[in-house]
């Protein structure tokens, strides 16, 4: 199965602010891998696929980058709504997995 | 409305089988491949199973392979998780949630999902 490791998994940040967190495979998933957004109590909410594509509604200051192993996900100028715990999930091969996730707290 | 709902959850013991439905609306269900998540209490998500719009291809997590069966009936929009042989470890909330693609893998992600169904597995 394929592993994938989050850094960090807790990151303090401000209104405005810019930040980026990553996503690593334990083997190549080409540029099948996706970002999901978790509120307490909510179901995760997609933000990007194959490493860039933003999903439909969801707002310009979400980016995603990366290839192969390690990726990227980079937040412009946070905003009140963006805290939240962060999970990357690879789909390219089964078994799908998600990652440990990053919790964004305001500071 | 695109909407997912799902049912079947509940309290069971563990060695035991439960059968979780899925209802879809609001969007053209055979176009779309669907997927089955869980999420135990203060974890992450962990993908369960996927299948195919088609049922052509099926995938599962290595935890419940072999226990677990997913399955669909586009005539009814709908989609199941037959679980067999429960354990306490697959006490969670469980959800379902449409890929935006046909294929579960090399899909689009999982960009519809339902408020999910509690399975709680104890003596």
């Amino acid at each position: 199965d394929i592993q994938l490791t989050q850094s960090p998994s807790f990151l303090s940040a401000s209104i405005g602010d810019r930040v980026t967190f990553t996503c690593r495979a334990s083997q190549g998933v080409g540029s099948y891998l996706a970002w999901y957004e978790q509120k307490p109590g909510k179901a995760p909410k997609l933000l990007i696929y194959a490493t860039s594509i933003l999903q439909r509604g969801v707002p310009s200051r979400f980016s995603g980058s990366g290839s192969g192993t390690e990726f990227s996900l980079t937040i412009n100028s946070l905003q009140p709504e963006d805290f939240a715990t962060y999970y990357c999930q690879q789909h390219n091969s089964y078994p799908l997995t998600f990652g440990g996730g990053t919790k964004v707290e305001i500071k | 409305e695109v909407q997912l709902v799902e049912s079947g959850g509940g309290l069971v013991q563990p060695g035991r089988s439960l059968r979780l439905s899925c209802a879809a609306s609001g969007f053209t269900f055979d176009d779309f491949a669907m997927h089955w998540v869980r999420q135990g209490p203060g974890k992450g998500p962990e993908w369960v199973a996927g299948i195919s719009w088609n049922s052509g291809s099926i995938g599962y997590a290595g935890s419940v392979k072999g226990r677990f069966t997913i399955s669909r009936d586009n005539a009814k929009n709908s989609v199941y998780l037959q679980m067999n042989s429960l354990r306490v470890d697959d006490t969670a909330l469980y959800y379902c949630a449409k890929d935006d693609h046909v294929v579960p893998a090399t899909g689009h992600g999982m960009d519809v999902w339902g408020q999910g169904t509690m399975v709680t597995v104890s003596s």
